[in-house]
This record gives structure tokens, C-alpha cells and sequence, in this order.
């Protein structure tokens, strides 16, 4: 079973600021990993997959980088609708289990 | 836009049952691998499941294996979870979600089960 670990749990920053989310995975997932957006009483997003890729109708301040078992998801310049939870997720190879972070809470400071 | 309609969730004893249902419009659910995707009242977001394009092949979480059965009918766009000897910690808003490849693309809004005497 792939365990996937976020740093930090909390996040207190500034709009304006730029956010570095990490995301470390207790084997290789290769790029099989993706990050989501989720605010509070709402349905999580999907902003990244295979590590790098962009989801349809993302702004380009979401970037996504890392492979094997380290990921970082940065906000360059973060708006205040993009204080939230973000959640890394994973898929193993075969069986295709899937996995997800316990999240980062990115809060206004 | 893709839209998924959950239902079916309620209040239940333990040991009890429950079946999920989730509806797609806008979108034909037969393209589509599928998964349900559950998250526990102020805690994070827990893979319970996922399913096939033709429903010959589903995948289970640990937590729910031999208690859950995830299936489909194409004919009727429709997604569900059927959901056997059900305990507390099987409270949580359970969502569906069109799975490609190897990530969740389209969520539905969720539909909030809660197990208890």
C-alpha cells in the first residue's frame, strides 16, 4: 500500500504571497499523481494531473512539478479564493488502488 | 459540464444497509470509468471504490472490501454502491467521480450517510 504524506498541515499566508504545497509518496507512484482543491461544504477539484498537467479551466498560477515519490503543487501568487484544503492523490500500477494525502490547509494570515 | 447526482444516503443502523446512486447528465456514464470517492465529517478524502468501463472489473478499499459492491447499469447513465453491515465509522459524504486513467475528473456534490443507533 502506497502512503502519501502533505507538509505542511497548515499553511498561513498572504494574498500575494506564492505557495509551495509538498507532497511525498512512500514508493514511486511515477507521475500517477494529482492534486485537488477543496473548500469548505463544496465537492473537491481536480487543478493537476500526472504530476504537471493542468485540468481544464485552471488558472496558470497552479503549477505542478516532481516524480517518483516527491510532488509539489505552487501557487504563485495566491488569490483569495485559493485559500482552501489541497489534496494529493495517487494511483498504483496494478491493481489500480488509489490513495489520498491527509491535506494541506492553506489559510489567510 | 459534466453533472453527477448523488442519492441515496440517510441515516442507518449499524449493520444495516444502504444503496447509493449516482446520475450523470450531460455526459454518458458508459464512457467512463468510475469510483466512489468518501470523506468523514472534518477529516480528509478516502478511495472506497472503482469501477470499469463495462463493470466487468471493480476495485475495493481494504475498509470496505466484502461489505461494499460498486456496479453499474450503462442503460440507465447510472453509477451506485451498495453498501452491506455498515459500522460508525462509515459516516461520511460519499461522492462519485469519473475516473480517467489515474485521477478524478468530474465530482458529483456527495450524499451524506451517517450510521448510528
Amino acid at each position: 500500500e502506497i502512503v502519501l504524506t502533505q507538509s505542511p498541515a497548515i499553511l498561513s499566508l498572504s494574498p500575494g504571497e506564492r505557495a509551495t504545497l509538498s507532497c511525498r509518496a512512500s514508493q514511486s507512484v511515477i507521475n500517477y499523481l494529482a492534486w485537488y482543491q477543496q473548500k469548505p461544504g463544496q465537492a473537491p477539484r481536480l487543478l493537476i494531473y500526472d504530476a504537471s498537467n493542468r485540468a481544464t479551466g485552471i488558472p496558470a498560477r497552479f503549477s505542478g512539478s516532481g516524480s517518483g515519490t516527491d510532488f509539489t503543487l505552487t501557487i504563485t501568487s495566491l488569490e483569495p479564493e485559493d485559500f482552501a484544503t489541497y489534496y494529493c492523490q495517487q494511483r498504483s500500477s496494478w491493481p489500480p488502488l488509489f490513495s489520498f494525502g491527509p491535506g494541506t490547509k492553506l489559510e489567510i494570515k | 459540464e459534466v453533472q453527477l447526482l448523488e442519492s441515496g444516503g440517510g441515516l442507518v443502523q449499524p449493520g444495516g444497509s444502504l444503496r447509493l446512486s449516482c446520475v450523470a447528465s450531460e455526459i454518458t456514464l458508459r464512457n467512463y470509468a468510475m469510483s466512489w470517492v468518501r470523506q468523514a465529517p472534518g477529516k480528509g478524502l478516502e478511495w472506497v471504490s472503482g469501477i470499469s468501463i463495462s463493470g466487468v472489473n471493480t476495485y475495493y478499499a481494504d475498509s470496505v472490501k466484502g461489505r461494499f459492491t460498486i456496479s453499474r447499469d450503462n442503460s440507465k447513465n447510472t453509477l451506485y454502491l451498495q453498501m452491506n453491515s455498515l459500522r460508525a465509522e462509515d459516516t461520511a459524504v460519499y461522492y462519485c467521480a469519473t475516473l480517467l486513467m489515474s485521477y478524478f475528473d468530474s465530482w458529483g456534490q456527495g450524499t451524506l450517510v451517517i450510521v448510528s443507533s
